[in-house]
C-alpha cells in the first residue's frame, strides 16, 4: 500500500522558536496532502489542504500565518508552526492522497509527529 | 456541516465478534471510511464503503446503509491487538471528517 513518511517524529522547542515537520509520499504522487492536529483524547481536526503548486486552504479558526504550509513537489508538503507556544503542543499528522490510483478518495496517513513546547 | 457519532468504548472479550456503529449527518457524502488508530500513533485506514451493503475483508467488515446515515465496522475473531480506537470518517468534497473515535478494548 501507499506509504507516508514524517519527520521528526518527535520534536521539543522552546516557546516562541520555530519548528518545520516534513510529509512526504514516498511510492506515490500526492496532489493532495491534508495536515491534522489532535490533542489526547480527541479526534482528527483538519488544519489545511494542501495542494501542489498553489496555496493551502485552511479550515476555520486555523490561523494562516502561524500555520505554514508549502507543497512544493508531488511528494512533498511541509508544516512550519512559527512561534510555536505551549498552547501549540500536540500531534500532528499528514495524510496524502494517491493522484494515479484509482482509489483517489482513500487518504493515506504518516506516522505524526509530536510537538511539545516548552 | 457534518455531524459523526460513534460510541466512546466498548469492551469485548478475546474470539468474540464486536460491531462498532456510526451514524452521520452531513450536507455532502463522498463516502465512508473506517481508520484504526493505536494510541499514540496515526490512523491506519481499514475500509472505505461509497454505496449501500457490506464490504468484507478478512475478520473486519464495513456497511453502509446512505439512505440511513448509518454505518458499522464489524470485528470478527477478535485479538488482542485489536485495542485500538475506531475512527469513523465520512468524505465529503475533498475532504475528510471524523468522529471521534470508539476505543475497543479486548480483554483475554
Amino acid at each position: 500500500g501507499a506509504v507516508v513518511s514524517q519527520h521528526p517524529s518527535w520534536v521539543i522547542c522552546k516557546s516562541g522558536t520555530s519548528v518545520k515537520i516534513e510529509c512526504r509520499s514516498l511510492d506515490f504522487q500526492a496532489t493532495t496532502m491534508f495536515w491534522y492536529r489532535q490533542f489526547p483524547k480527541q479526534s482528527l481536526m483538519l488544519m489545511a489542504t494542501s495542494n501542489e503548486g498553489s496555496k493551502a486552504t485552511y479550515e476555520q479558526g486555523v490561523e494562516k500565518d502561524k500555520f505554514l504550509i508549502n507543497h512544493a513537489s508531488l511528494t512533498l508538503s511541509t508544516l512550519t508552526v512559527t512561534s510555536a507556544h505551549p498552547e501549540d503542543s500536540s500531534f500532528y499528522i499528514c495524510s496524502a492522497r494517491d493522484a494515479t490510483s484509482g482509489d483517489t478518495d482513500t487518504q493515506y496517513f504518516g506516522p505524526g509527529t509530536r510537538l511539545t513546547v516548552l | 456541516g457534518q455531524n459523526i457519532d460513534q460510541p466512546t468504548e466498548m469492551t469485548a472479550t478475546e474470539g468474540a465478534i464486536v460491531q462498532i456503529n456510526c451514524t452521520y449527518q452531513t450536507s455532502g457524502f463522498n463516502g465512508l471510511f473506517w481508520y484504526q488508530q493505536h494510541a499514540g500513533e496515526a490512523p491506519t485506514f481499514l475500509s472505505y464503503n461509497v454505496l449501500d451493503g457490506l464490504e468484507e475483508k478478512g475478520r473486519f467488515s464495513s456497511f453502509l446503509s446512505r439512505s440511513k446515515g448509518y454505518s458499522y465496522l464489524l470485528l470478527k475473531e477478535l485479538q488482542m491487538k485489536d485495542s485500538a480506537s475506531y475512527l469513523c470518517a465520512v468524505g465529503g468534497y475533498s475532504t475528510l471528517t471524523f468522529g471521534k473515535g470508539t476505543m475497543l478494548l479486548v480483554s483475554p
